[in-house]
């Protein structure tokens, strides 16, 4: 089946850096991809809709100049974290619609990134 | 928004054991989803079930969508189906892909 892969799996980095995170399809082209967050031992909640050649659009209460989304190709979405604080560490998974014919609802998930800011 | 309950929040098994899931949400969707998470954090489908009755091996799913309710059954449970069991849904009218993820069941079950 249709597979999205995410790097790195895990990103330890010092507070103020900025820490990049890949998304993509493999075998598929994806026009849209989500990105989701999950702190630890809540549920996941969505941050922004990545759309290949268009800006990203972002939920409420996301700030868009922390979270850099770029959809630069059809299998390919970023995710930067800016200026990292201990507060952004959380895991960090992205999606894409895989439904084919039955439907683009359908949603697969990459094996997400845990990210520690020191 | 839409609103997605799980219940139960915890459920500790054992080995052979049967459970149901529970997943209710508030208004109509176009789209609902079963994900486990697996302890590594790998969401992995499970069921595509807006509507009607799916089953995969030892899991089957239920959606009553009148009713606004899904239910995940497992039955002979397994070790290796410990972990986070999440319910997700997109509200009709809702952009598509726009998953709400209900909190989840954290399933643990003991040899």
């Amino acid at each position: 089946g249709a597979v999205v892969s995410q790097h790195p799996s895990w990103v330890i980095c010092k507070s103020g850096t900025s820490v990049k995170i890949e998304c993509r399809s493999l075998d598929f082209q994806a026009t849209t991809m989500f990105w989701y967050r999950q702190f630890p031992k809540q549920s996941l909640m969505l941050m922004a809709t990545s759309n290949e050649g268009s800006k990203a659009t972002y939920e409420q209460g996301v700030e868009k100049d922390k979270f850099l989304i770029n959809h630069a190709s059809l299998t390919l979405s970023t995710l930067t974290v800016t200026s990292a604080h201990p507060e952004d560490s959380s895991f960090y998974i992205c999606s894409a619609p895989t439904g084919g014919r039955a439907g683009a609802n359908v949603l697969t998930f990459g094996a997400g990134s845990r990210l520690t800011v020191l | 928004g839409i609103q997605v309950e799980q219940s139960p929040p915890d459920l500790i098994l054992q080995e052979g054991a049967n459970s149901t899931l529970r997943c209710n949400f508030s208004d109509s969707v176009n789209n609902l989803q079963w994900f486990h998470q697996n302890p590594w954090g790998q969401l992995i489908n499970l069921f595509y079930i807006p509507s009607g009755t799916k089953q995969n091996g030892r899991l089957s799913a239920t959606t009553v969508a009148t009713e606004r309710y899904s239910l995940l059954y497992i039955s002979s449970s397994q070790t290796t189906d410990s972990g986070v069991y999440f319910c997700a849904v997109i509200a009709g009218g809702t952009s598509y892909g726009k998953l709400t993820f209900g909190q989840g069941t954290i399933l643990t079950v003991h040899p």
